[in-house]
C-alpha cells in the first residue's frame, strides 16, 4: 500500500484558483468514489473539507470543490484567501477495507 | 457533538509496546455507521492510517504495520485502544484517534492528538 501522490507545494495569490492533484492506483482512487480531503493548520488536527470525491460537509465554504478522473482526484480552491494557507491531504478508501493518505501539499497564499 | 480524546504515555522505550486509549463522548461508540480509527503523523511528515475497529470487534490494519498493531474496543467504557509493539524511533509521532464513517469512508471527527516519543 503506497501513499497517494500529491505535489509537495502549491501557491497562489489572493483571489486566484489553485488545484491540488492526488494520484493513486486501480487499488484505491481508480476503483472507489471515496476520496476525501483534509485541511490541517499547524498544531491542529486535520479537518474534513471534501468527502465522496466532491461533497462538502456543512460549514465548508463552497470555494472548495473536488473531482476525480481515473486514478487522479483533485481539490480546487477558488477565490483564494489568506486563511486557506495550510497543509492539505487527500485520502482514499482502498482494497482490503483499508485507507491510504497522500503525502500532503503545503498551500502558500502569496 | 462527538468528542474523542487520546490518552497514554508520551514516552516509550525502544522495543517496548506503545499503548494508547481513545475515549468517545457526545455519541455512542455502538454505531453501525462508524469505524473507530487511529492515524499518526511523524514530526514534519504526512498522515498515515494505522487501522480501525467496528464496535463488534472487526478490525482492519495498514498492511505495513499489521504485524505490530492491535486495536481493541471496550463498549462498556466507550473506549477503543491501540497497541503497537516493538517500537523504534520511527514510531515517534502524533497519534490521532478518529471516527471513520463506514458508508462515506471519510474521517469526520478527530481527537486533538497525543505526541508519543520513542526514546531510551
Amino acid at each position: 500500500q503506497s501513499a497517494l501522490t500529491q505535489p509537495a507545494s502549491v501557491s497562489g495569490s489572493p483571489g486566484q484558483s489553485i488545484t491540488i492533484s492526488c494520484t493513486g492506483t486501480s487499488s484505491d482512487v481508480g476503483s472507489y468514489n471515496f476520496v476525501s480531503w483534509y485541511q490541517q493548520n499547524p498544531g491542529s488536527a486535520p479537518k474534513l473539507m471534501i468527502y465522496e470525491g466532491s461533497e462538502r460537509p456543512s460549514g465548508v465554504s463552497n470555494r472548495f470543490s473536488g473531482s476525480k478522473s481515473g486514478s487522479t482526484a483533485s481539490l480546487t480552491i477558488s477565490g483564494l484567501q489568506a486563511e486557506d494557507e495550510a497543509d492539505y491531504y487527500c485520502c482514499s478508501y482502498s482494497d482490503g477495507s483499508t485507507w491510504v493518505f497522500g503525502g500532503g501539499t503545503k498551500l502558500t497564499v502569496l | 457533538q462527538l468528542q474523542l480524546q487520546e490518552s497514554g504515555p508520551g514516552l516509550v522505550k525502544p522495543s517496548e509496546t506503545l499503548s494508547l486509549t481513545c475515549s468517545v463522548s457526545g455519541g455512542s461508540i455502538i454505531s453501525s455507521s462508524s469505524y473507530w480509527g487511529w492515524i499518526r503523523q511523524s514530526p514534519g511528515k504526512g498522515l498515515e492510517w494505522i487501522g480501525n475497529i467496528f464496535y463488534r470487534g472487526t478490525t482492519y490494519y495498514n498492511p505495513s504495520l499489521k504485524s505490530r498493531v492491535t486495536i481493541s474496543v471496550d463498549t462498556s467504557k466507550s473506549q477503543f485502544s491501540l497497541k503497537l509493539s516493538s517500537v523504534t524511533a520511527a514510531d515517534t509521532a502524533m497519534y490521532y484517534c478518529a471516527r471513520q464513517r463506514s458508508t462515506l469512508k471519510d474521517i469526520d471527527y478527530w481527537g486533538q492528538g497525543t505526541l508519543v516519543t520513542v526514546s531510551s
